[in-house]
């Protein structure tokens, strides 16, 4: 069965600072992974997802996350945060085989400072 | 486009109460959601509709029954609210053509049982 382990419930960096925020997945198949935002009061915006196809995948806004098989991780990165990345961030990994269900993470909530 | 949209976008019910949440799509979507999101524990899939005139249990159903009403139209009701049902309420949408999709969400339905 997939599961999604993010390792981090909060965390909290200077604006113009690395972010960082890590994601395990468990998966019997070969997963499709993906990350979403959720900012304050708002729906889920879709970030980036990963199909098999290249293993460093860029989003929106200067995200980008990279697929290690061998970590079973999907960490999302960003060379510089800014104010408006303070929101909540979901991994979430796919059942290919199936419905297109969904298994979200926990999340991690980005707190950006000046 | 609007996307996904939901309504109400807040809801305050006594224990024992029913109500509908609506949701509805205008991108052309085959499958829809309903997730709900209580803190620390991300999305739970409650029901899903893979298909205009089909709907199946997702992970939390009970309490629960939805209804496809057309391809762009899929309402979740509860027919007692009870206090554990304090949540908030996401409508997803995709195309489903097969393999890991892209989900769209909507804004949201805060719902409070007291």
């Amino acid at each position: 069965a997939q599961s999604v382990t993010q390792l981090d419930s909060h965390v909290s960096v200077s604006e113009g600072t690395p972010v960082l925020l890590r994601c395990n997945y468990s998966s019997s198949y070969s997963p499709s992974l993906f990350w979403y935002v959720q900012h304050p009061n708002k729906g889920l915006q879709l970030l980036l997802k990963y199909t098999s196809a290249a293993t460093l995948v860029k989003g929106i806004n200067g995200f980008e996350a990279e697929f290690k098989k061998s970590e079973t991780s999907f960490h999302l990165t960003k060379p510089s945060a800014h104010m408006s990345d303070a929101a909540e961030y979901f991994c979430v990994v796919s059942d290919r085989g199936g419905y297109n269900k969904l298994i979200f993470g926990a999340g991690t909530r980005l707190a950006v400072h000046p | 486009n609007a996307g996904v949209t939901q309504t109400p976008k807040f809801q305050v019910l006594k224990t024992g109460q029913s109500m509908t949440l609506q949701c509805a799509q205008d991108m052309n979507h085959n499958s829809m959601y309903w997730y709900r999101q209580d803190p620390g524990m991300g999305l739970r899939l409650i029901y899903y509709s893979a298909s205009e005139g089909t709907t199946d249990k997702g992970e939390v159903p009970n309490g629960y029954n939805v209804s496809r009403l057309n391809k762009r139209e899929f309402s979740l009701r509860l027919e007692s609210a009870a206090p554990s049902q304090t949540s908030v309420y996401f409508c997803a949408s995709s195309e489903s053509r097969g393999g890991a999709e892209t989900q769209y969400f909507g804004p949201g339905t805060r719902l409070l049982v007291l």
